[in-house]
């Protein structure tokens, strides 16, 4: 059963667009998650963490996380066609991080 | 300064064969990890060395997979009797400290391809 559970697209919106990543876990203890953003044949590149319940902003980008559901999201502002990438879920367990299949974006110009 | 480095970006083996990937992390990074990424997935946890030694290695998937770290710095993975499901990208990544994740950084990776 996989613990990082993320639709795997395309993704697909116009540009100057919101575009909205989500994600279910179903390990209840899990405390910390991260959005990862993976180019064509490039490694995977830390945009955002969240510990907390609730919104956390870093420029054009919030991650939402809801203990209760399980659920975590990450909302892209004035989407640009270099948003297209696949997003990666993942949480920490232990100390090591576990990764969601990804949801490929693309951003239309 | 310098990322994590990985070597060979490529390698073809033939089923059978004995491969090695290096991983050079950043210089006073003492937490190294390896992942394994297959296609259309996200990436798999193998091992996590702390300094020297060997953490949690989980992840291997079975004993012909073997990692090493002599010297606290760099890391070799070693796959014996290569299998075509061993196909992958593998990737390193390093940490200041260890139990936050989040500082990793992730090197290139090395495409293996087992024909």
């Amino acid at each position: 059963q996989k613990e990082v559970e993320q639709n795997s697209g395309p993704l697909s919106v116009p540009e100057g667009a919101i575009a909205s990543l989500n994600c279910t876990y179903s390990d209840r203890g899990s405390q910390s998650f991260f959005w990862y953003r993976q180019y064509s044949g490039k490694s995977p590149e830390l945009i955002m963490f969240i510990y907390s319940n609730g919104d956390k902003e870093d420029g054009r980008f919030t991650a939402q996380l809801n203990k209760a559901s399980q659920y975590v999201s990450l909302l892209i502002r004035d989407s640009q066609p270099s948003d297209s990438a696949t997003y990666l879920c993942a949480h920490q367990d232990t100390n090591k991080l576990i990764f969601g299949t990804g949801t490929l974006l693309a951003v239309q110009p | 300064g310098a990322g994590v480095s990985q070597t060979p970006s490529n390698k073809v083996t033939e089923k059978g064969k004995y491969v090695e990937l290096r991983c050079d992390p950043i210089s006073g990074h003492t937490a190294l990890y390896w992942y394994r990424q297959s296609l259309g997935q996200g990436p798999e946890f193998l091992i996590y060395f702390q300094g020297t030694g060997a953490a949690d290695d989980s992840g291997l998937p079975n004993d012909r997979f073997f990692a090493v770290r002599p010297e606290g710095s760099v890391s070799t993975l070693k796959i014996q009797r290569t299998e075509r499901g061993d196909s992958a990208v593998y990737l390193c990544a390093s940490s200041l400290e260890t139990g936050r994740p989040y500082e990793q950084y992730f090197g290139p990776g090395t495409r293996l391809t087992v024909t």
